[in-house]
């Protein structure tokens, strides 16, 4: 149980457009969305936090009209990368957690790679 | 905010050994604290975990100990195999499950 999905896996798109990943709990509802970015050899930052229903609440530095996060349901958080630029090339992890006595389940990751 | 300090970044061990990975932690706060392995472009997979109000946590070759008032906790893994090989993040949360503040990773290499 407790399965996340993380689509798509690896994208590859010119510089200026927007990409959209999809994370999604497949067997438990989320109540909690976590995006991360990894970049090579280098740790999980946290980027936002995103509870469903809500705005998602950025941490320091993470431009939120840059990266758009939407919780609409209960198994699905979007993030988009908009007009997407090579410095955004990185290693885009979700995660997600049933509640706040629940632990956070991640996603296979999303390898974005711009051009 | 939180900052978590990991050490050492890489670490290279035969196989049989134990290995000890390092992590403090800045927030007295925080109360709960995970970790992962991570292979190679793969999630990150938890392995253990302690709350605050734990000392310490083992689970077969794997253990975890926790020092509050050092603001310090160590993953040990005793009787390595390679396939302990991989990368290993230590993180602390603000409330239970919360958002997660992760060190900045160890790789170990376990070798034959």
């Amino acid at each position: 149980g407790a399965v996340v999905s993380q689509h798509p896996s690896w994208v590859i798109c010119k510089s200026g457009t927007s990409v959209k990943i999809e994370c999604r709990s497949l067997d438990f509802q989320a109540t909690t969305m976590f995006w991360y970015r990894q970049f090579p050899k280098q740790s999980l930052m946290l980027m936002a936090t995103s509870n469903e229903g809500s705005k998602a609440t950025y941490e320091q530095g993470v431009e939120k009209d840059k990266f758009l996060i939407n919780h609409a349901s209960l198994t699905l958080s979007t993030l988009t990368v908009t007009s997407a630029h090579p410095e955004d090339s990185s290693f885009y992890i979700c995660s997600a957690r049933g509640g706040s006595d629940q632990p956070q389940h991640f996603g296979d990751g999303t390898r974005l790679s711009i051009l | 905010g939180e900052n978590v300090e990991q050490h050492p970044s890489t670490l290279s061990v035969q196989e049989g050994d134990s290995a000890v990975i390092k992590c403090t932690y800045s927030d007295s706060a925080s109360n709960y604290f995970p970790w992962y392995k991570q292979e190679l472009g793969k999630r990150p997979q938890l392995i253990i975990d302690i709350r605050s109000n734990v000392g310490e946590k083992k689970d077969q070759r794997i253990a975890v100990t926790l020092n509050k008032t050092a603001k310090h906790f160590s993953l040990h893994i005793t009787e390595t195999q390679p396939e302990d090989s991989a990368v290993y993040f230590c993180a602390a949360s603000l409330g239970n499950f919360n958002k997660f503040y992760f060190g900045s990773g160890t790789k170990l290499n376990v070798k034959p």
